[in-house]
Order: structure tokens, then C-alpha cells, then sequence
């Protein structure tokens, strides 16, 4: 079973405030990942990170920035929310440092963000 | 530009049949290969891992490999209803910036 936690499952709040969402995992997984898919769509990669001090930008263009700190704390954060940015928020880790990743990603509960 | 191929449906199918779902990859390179199920508003969930040719058996689902086809199917044995839901067929990049997933293919199963 994987232990990967996002805080909180649901977050409506108003346009221009900033927010963070929280992934944890007890793995001690190097790899962390972002995805977000709106509903019925498909997932998009929006940031990833190696592991300690690195973070990358995924494919989909976002205004978002994360950090890693901690191995087991990656954290997205929206400076200032936008009705554009409403949509589900899923983080994902898999093991195995450096490289190609081969292994499975383990995906979070998400966050359904709505921005108002 | 790697990419993963799948068929969106959706695919109905009666309850107690097998359900075949596939997938082709561009990336030649691609080792892994995984199969994740996804219920509607809930985060992905691995069923099935791949990573040599041939076919790979857990429980009621089968995965079947074929790197020189480019080719990833996944059937799923006496289907229920509860097997009604999304299904990613993903493959690994090459690189590290995680897996390469498919559209998915919605699969409902008719009772």
C-alpha cells in the first residue's frame, strides 16, 4: 500500500489568494511528481523533482511553483489563484534516484481545487 | 515526441466476458510498462506492472507485452460491474521525469 498524503482533499477559495497544497510520503521516495487533470481529462505533468533541492517543470505550462526541502515534502503553491486554475491536483512519488524512472508512480488521494 | 496511444471508448462490455483494452507506444526505448485504473473523481490506482514480452497473470487481469509491436494490452477475466472505470496504460519515458500515461480508456460493464 502507498503512503502518499495530500492535504486538503477539497479547497474552494477566492480569486487572488494564495494557496499551498501538501504532499507527503513515507517512502522515502526520491522522486516526487504534480499532475493536473481536469474531470474526465487526461493527466498532465506540471512539475517534478530528483529529489532533495531539485524541482522541474513538467510539460503543461502552470503558474505554480513547488519545493523540496524534505524527501518526503514536496509543496505546490499558487501565488495568486485564478478561476482558470480549478481543477484536481494529484501528486505522485516513485522509488529509484537519478535516471530513467521503471518504476511504478504511486499517486495521493489529490486536491479538488475550485477557484471562485 | 513520446507518446502513448489508447482508444477512449467507450468500451461496453456484459458482465462475465473479458474485456480487452490496448495500447501502442512510440518510444521505443520505453522498459516498463504499467496499467492504472481510475474511478471517476478518485486518483489513479496501479493494477498491472510489465516489463518483459510475453504475458504477465494477477488474479482476473492479464498483461500482455510485445516490445516489437510497440504494443501493450491489458484483458480482464469475468468482468464485473465495479470494473466499470478509466484505464491508463502508461509507459516509462526513458527519463526522469516520470511515466508517459496514455488518455485512458473508459470501460464500462454492463450487468
Amino acid at each position: 500500500e502507498a503512503d502518499i498524503y495530500q492535504t486538503p482533499r477539497y479547497l474552494v477559495i477566492g480569486t487572488g489568494k494564495k494557496i499551498t497544497l501538501e504532499c507527503s510520503q513515507t517512502m522515502g521516495h526520491d522522486k516526487m511528481y504534480w499532475y493536473q487533470q481536469d474531470p474526465g481529462m487526461e493527466l498532465h505533468l506540471i512539475h517534478y523533482s530528483y529529489g532533495v533541492n531539485s524541482t522541474e517543470k513538467g510539460d503543461l505550462s502552470s503558474e505554480s511553483t513547488v519545493s523540496r526541502i524534505r524527501t518526503e515534502h514536496f509543496p505546490l503553491t499558487l501565488e495568486s489563484a485564478r478561476p482558470s486554475h480549478t481543477s484536481q491536483y494529484l501528486c505522485a512519488s516513485s522509488e529509484g534516484g537519478g535516471g530513467a524512472t521503471n518504476s511504478p508512480l504511486h499517486f495521493g488521494n489529490g486536491t479538488r481545487l475550485t477557484v471562485t | 515526441q513520446k507518446e502513448v496511444e489508447q482508444n477512449s471508448g467507450p468500451l461496453s462490455v456484459p458482465e462475465g466476458a473479458i474485456a480487452s483494452l490496448n495500447c501502442t507506444y512510440s518510444d521505443r526505448g520505453s522498459q516498463s510498462f504499467f496499467w492504472y485504473r481510475q474511478y471517476s473523481g478518485k486518483s489513479p490506482e496501479l493494477i498491472m506492472s510489465i516489463y518483459s514480452n510475453g504475458d504477465k497473470e494477477d488474479g482476473r487481469f492479464t498483461a500482455q507485452l510485445n516490445k516489437a509491436s510497440q504494443y501493450v494490452s491489458l484483458l480482464i477475466r469475468d468482468s464485473q460491474p465495479s470494473d466499470s472505470a478509466t484505464y491508463l496504460c502508461a509507459g516509462s519515458g526513458g527519463g526522469a521525469d516520470g511515466l508517459t500515461f496514455g488518455k485512458g480508456t473508459h470501460l464500462i460493464i454492463q450487468p
